[in-house]
C-alpha cells in the first residue's frame, strides 16, 4: 500500500518568490494535515481537512499562506511570497478520520528560502 | 506555536544500553503518543496511550501515560543500531479532532 506521497522532497527559490508543495494522502483517508518543522523542533500544524472542508486553519499565516484540497483527495499548500524564515520542512499527514489518532506522515518538503 | 518539553534533547548511549526519556506539559493531555522520526522521513507511530497511568509495550519500546495527565515516559531497552533517530512525544486534549501538540524531541545516537 502506497503511502503518503509529497513532492517535490526539496526546493530552493529566492525570497519573494512563490512555492508550492503537493501532497497526495494514503488512499481512503479523509483527513489530510499540513504541518511545519522547524530545525530541531517538533512538527506544529499549520491546517487540518476534513475532506474538502478545513476543519482547523488557526495556525495558517493567511496573508501569504494558502491551501486548497479541492476534491477531497489531494492537497496543495502554497507561500506567496516566501520568506527566510519559511525555510523548513513541511509535513503532509493523513488519517481515516479525525478520530483516528494514527497519521501517518510523508516524507516532507525541506524548503529553502535564499 | 506551544512545544511539550523532552527531556534529555540528546542522548549518546553503547548500543546494548537501555535508553528512558521523558515528556512534559504544562496542561492536562487524555492522549499521548510517541513517534520516531529517521533523516529525511517523516513521524511514525511507536506507540500510543489513551488512559492515565497505562502501561504499553511495543516490542523493546514501553511507554508511561503519567497519572498527573502532564508527562509520559518512553523506554528502550537494549538498544540496537536501528534505534537511531528523533523521538518526539505528542499529546491532545482530548481523544479525537483535538491537533496534536509535539514535543521537541530527543536525539538518540548509538556509538560504535
Amino acid at each position: 500500500e502506497a503511502g503518503v506521497v509529497q513532492s517535490p522532497r526539496y526546493k530552493i527559490i529566492e525570497k519573494k518568490q512563490p512555492v508550492a508543495f503537493w501532497c497526495n494522502p494514503i488512499s481512503g483517508h479523509n483527513t489530510l494535515y499540513w504541518y511545519l518543522q522547524n530545525l530541531g523542533q517538533g512538527p506544529e500544524l499549520l491546517i487540518r481537512y476534513e475532506n474538502e472542508e478545513a476543519v482547523d486553519d488557526s495556525q495558517l499565516p493567511k496573508d501569504r499562506f494558502s491551501a486548497e484540497r479541492l476534491k477531497g483527495v489531494d492537497s496543495t499548500l502554497k507561500i506567496q511570497p516566501a520568506e527566510l524564515g519559511d525555510s523548513a520542512v513541511y509535513l503532509c499527514a493523513s488519517s481515516f478520520s479525525s478520530g483516528d489518532n494514527e497519521q501517518f506522515f510523508g516524507p516532507g518538503t525541506r524548503l529553502t528560502v535564499l | 506555536g506551544q512545544q511539550l518539553n523532552q527531556s534529555p534533547q540528546s542522548m549518546f548511549i553503547q548500543e546494548g544500553e537501555d535508553v528512558s526519556m521523558n515528556c512534559t506539559s504544562s496542561s492536562i493531555f487524555n492522549t499521548w503518543l510517541w513517534y520516531k522520526q529517521d533523516p529525511g522521513e517523516g513521524p511514525v507511530l511507536l506507540i500510543a496511550l489513551y488512559k492515565a497511568g497505562e502501561l504499553t509495550s511495543n516490542g523493546r519500546l514501553t511507554a508511561q501515560f503519567g497519572i498527573t495527565r502532564k508527562d509520559s515516559f518512553l523506554n528502550i531497552s537494549a538498544s540496537i543500531p536501528s534505534d537511531v533517530g528523533i523521538y518526539f512525544c505528542a499529546g491532545q486534549p482530548r481523544f479525537g479532532n483535538e491537533k496534536l501538540t509535539f514535543g521537541t524531541g530527543t536525539r538518540l545516537t548509538i556509538i560504535p
